[in-house]
């Protein structure tokens, strides 16, 4: 069985600030993990995956997350906020083709 | 990189009638598309698998007579809600893996369902 728990509903954070975005998983076999933002009404727009490689991958918009093997964790990171960083995001697991998605965190970036 | 497009955006209907979306591949084949829904506020939920050339396959709790799919040829993948319901108002959401890595795949923009 795959799950994906993101344990924050809620993470807030001053403009200029760093940000993390906790995700932990659980799933058989090789995980293939991903970040996505959702603005309101809106779809996801991919951030960063890690399938493979370097345990710390950089994304866009000046994200990274880190895989950690030992504690089955991708925590977002981001070492300055901006307040347009504020957004929905979701961590998920993908499976030949279907992704399994933690329930979201709204990050709120005050100026 | 590979787009996804759905179609319409919004849409907004009566009570007991039925809703076509459409999602489509624009610059890669898919053989298979997944559809989600999402309600507010929350997290992303399978509800299928689309097959092009057989039957979907559907997550465990979705009405297949409800939300019909038709794979219906390598780009084009339909999802209709039919006789719809209030409680059927949601954020559709299809995405397409690309062939050769079933672990990418791309999401459309969504579709936002009203039902009145």
């Amino acid at each position: 069985a795959q799950s994906v728990a993101q344990p924050e509903d809620q993470v807030n954070v001053a403009e200029g600030n760093p940000l993390t975005v906790k995700c932990t998983y659980s799933v058989s076999g090789n995980p293939y993990l991903f970040w996505y933002v959702q603005y309101p009404n809106r779809g996801l727009q991919f951030l960063l995956k890690y399938i493979t490689g370097d345990n710390l991958v950089k994304g866009s918009y000046g994200f990274e997350a880190e895989f950690n093997k030992s504690q089955t964790s991708f925590h977002l990171k981001k070492p300055s906020a901006l307040v347009s960083d504020s957004a929905l995001y979701f961590c998920a697991n993908t499976n030949a083709g279907k992704s399994t998605f933690g329930d979201g965190t709204t990050l709120t970036v005050k100026p | 990189g590979a787009v996804v497009s759905q179609h319409p955006s919004r849409v907004i209907c009566k009570s007991g009638t039925s809703v076509k979306i459409e999602c489509r591949s624009l610059d890669f084949q898919a053989t298979t598309m997944f559809w989600y829904r999402q309600f507010p506020k929350q997290s992303l939920m399978l509800m299928a698998t689309s097959n092009e050339g057989s039957k979907a396959t559907y997550e465990q709790g979705v009405e297949k007579d409800k939300f019909l799919i038709n794979h219906a040829s390598l780009t084009l993948s339909t999802l209709t809600v039919t006789s719809a319901h209030p409680e059927d108002s949601s954020f559709y959401i299809c995405s397409a893996p690309r062939r050769e890595g079933w672990y990418e795949q791309f999401f459309g923009p969504g579709t936002r369902l009203t039902v009145l």
